[in-house]
């Protein structure tokens, strides 16, 4: 079984400011790693995915994540944000295998003031 | 492509009523399942299905009723509802093959 920790409820940050999302994963096997965002009265959408390869993914609207195995983390950062960037992160994890279902971690905030 | 849709977008139940909440996808997608989101709590898993005839419990299956009778549609059923269900419901598919889930706008369901 896999878990998932966003160490921040709420993270607010100036316009123009960078700004991390932070998340930890814990499992006992290999792992698939995504950040889904959720805009106010929407569904999820997919932000990035780490599946194997390079450890530092690139994703929509200027967003990057890096994959620590080592530490296993999988932080999402901005450099310089915009108002249409608040919305709600979710981090997520599944096991490589067959099955794969996602476990997400509680979310994350995101509040950009002008 | 209309991807997953869900209805109803708002419901209100008083305790004990029961409910369906719809979730159909037009991709051909095998695998759906049914997760609740509550403050803090991210998304919980309550029931998903890999194919048509197939259904297993996730995280939280208690109160709640799967069947999969086609490949694109995957109704949720709340029997007896409660106040502990109140909660945005969200519905999400993915082909056997892929790791992305597609979601549903989500349903705000009341339970008074």
């Amino acid at each position: 079984a896999q878990s998932v920790t966003q160490l921040d409820s709420q993270v607010p940050v100036f316009e123009e400011a960078p700004v991390e999302l932070r998340c930890n994963y814990s499992s006992s096997v290999s792992v698939y790693l995504f950040w889904y965002v959720q805009y106010p009265n929407q569904g999820l959408q997919l932000l990035l995915k780490y599946l194997s390869g390079s450890t530092l993914v690139k994703g929509i609207n200027g967003f990057e994540a890096e994959f620590n195995k080592s530490q296993t983390s999988f932080h999402l950062r901005k450099p310089s944000v915009h108002i249409s960037d608040t919305a709600e992160y979710f981090c997520a994890v599944s096991d490589t295998g067959a099955g794969n279902m996602l476990t997400f971690g509680g979310g994350t905030r995101l509040m950009v003031k002008p | 492509n209309a991807g997953v849709t869900q209805t109803p977008k708002f419901q209100v139940l008083k305790t004990g009523q029961s409910m369906t909440l719809q979730c159909a996808q037009d991709m051909n997608h095998e695998y759906m399942s049914w997760y609740r989101q509550d403050p803090g709590m991210g998304l919980r898993l309550i029931h998903y299905s890999v194919g048509a005839g197939i259904t297993d419990q996730g995280e939280v299956p208690n109160g709640y009723n799967v069947s999969r009778s086609t490949t694109e549609d995957f109704p949720l059923r709340l029997l007896s509802a409660a106040p502990s269900q109140t909660s945005v419901y969200f519905c999400a598919s993915r082909s056997s093959g892929a790791n992305v889930l597609t979601f549903g706008a989500g349903s705000r369901l009341t339970v008074l």
